[in-house]
């Protein structure tokens, strides 16, 4: 199975809207990591956020949040107030302690102007 | 703090011929990890280094190694390359410690000709 799903290969919002990413993961271990990468054209992957699997509340960071439903076990990410430059491939990742990262496959984000 | 660097960045070769690929990690972290990416497979990790010694290993042919240096720099080895080898290789590095903290570098892009 899967670890890391991301159902939405390409996405599109108009400038200042706010848009939601999906990813849904697999795991049985009760101690791991959510994470969602951005990667611009210029390839290199830029960490955006991170939700531990003990973490009570959901993550923010300035722009993006992370919304985290353990049962349904999925880590949406949300970025409000949408700008030209978070046009990017978006990755969401899961590390089990000890363990290597795995990504899903990514979701493509436009925005219009 | 320098960021994580990779050389060389861009790298054409034969079919056949052998590749070496260098990181260098952010100063302090002791923890180097490789992905592979390519548009079919998306992010694939191939092998994590921590201390000067393999953690983790991914689903890669034995084609693909890897080392990591006293000093933490890592090089990565492909031989006897294929066509289908051609991917962006990036490097990543963590103190090795903490389970959210990952920062990549820019990637090498391989070109397999």
């Amino acid at each position: 199975a899967q670890k890391i799903t991301q159902t939405q290969p390409g996405m599109f919002v108009q400038e200042k809207e706010a848009v939601t990413l999906d990813c849904t993961y697999d795991t049985s271990d009760p101690s791991y990591g959510l994470f969602w990468y951005k990667q611009p054209s210029s390839g290199e992957m830029i960490f955006l956020i991170y939700q531990g699997s003990y973490d009570q509340q959901n993550a923010t960071e300035g722009r993006y949040s992370l919304n985290f439903q353990k049962a349904r076990k999925s880590a949406n990410l949300v970025i409000s107030a949408s700008q030209l430059g978070d046009s990017a491939m978006y990755f969401c990742a899961m590390r089990e302690i000890g363990n290597q990262f795995y990504f899903g496959t990514g979701t493509s984000l436009t925005v219009i102007p | 703090k320098a960021g994580v660097t990779q050389t060389p960045r861009y790298l054409i070769k034969t079919r056949g011929q052998q590749v070496t690929l260098s990181c260098s990690p952010i100063s302090g972290h002791r923890s180097v990890s490789w992905y592979q990416q390519t548009p079919g497979q998306g992010l694939q990790f191939l092998f994590e280094y921590f201390s000067e010694t393999q953690r983790n290993k991914g689903n890669f042919p034995g084609r693909f190694s890897g080392r990591q240096f006293s000093n933490s720099r890592s090089e990565m080895n492909v031989s006897t390359l294929e066509l289908g080898d051609s991917a962006l290789y990036l490097c990543a590095s963590s103190d090795g410690t903490k389970i959210y903290e990952q920062y990549f570098g820019p990637g090498t892009r391989l070109t397999v000709t």
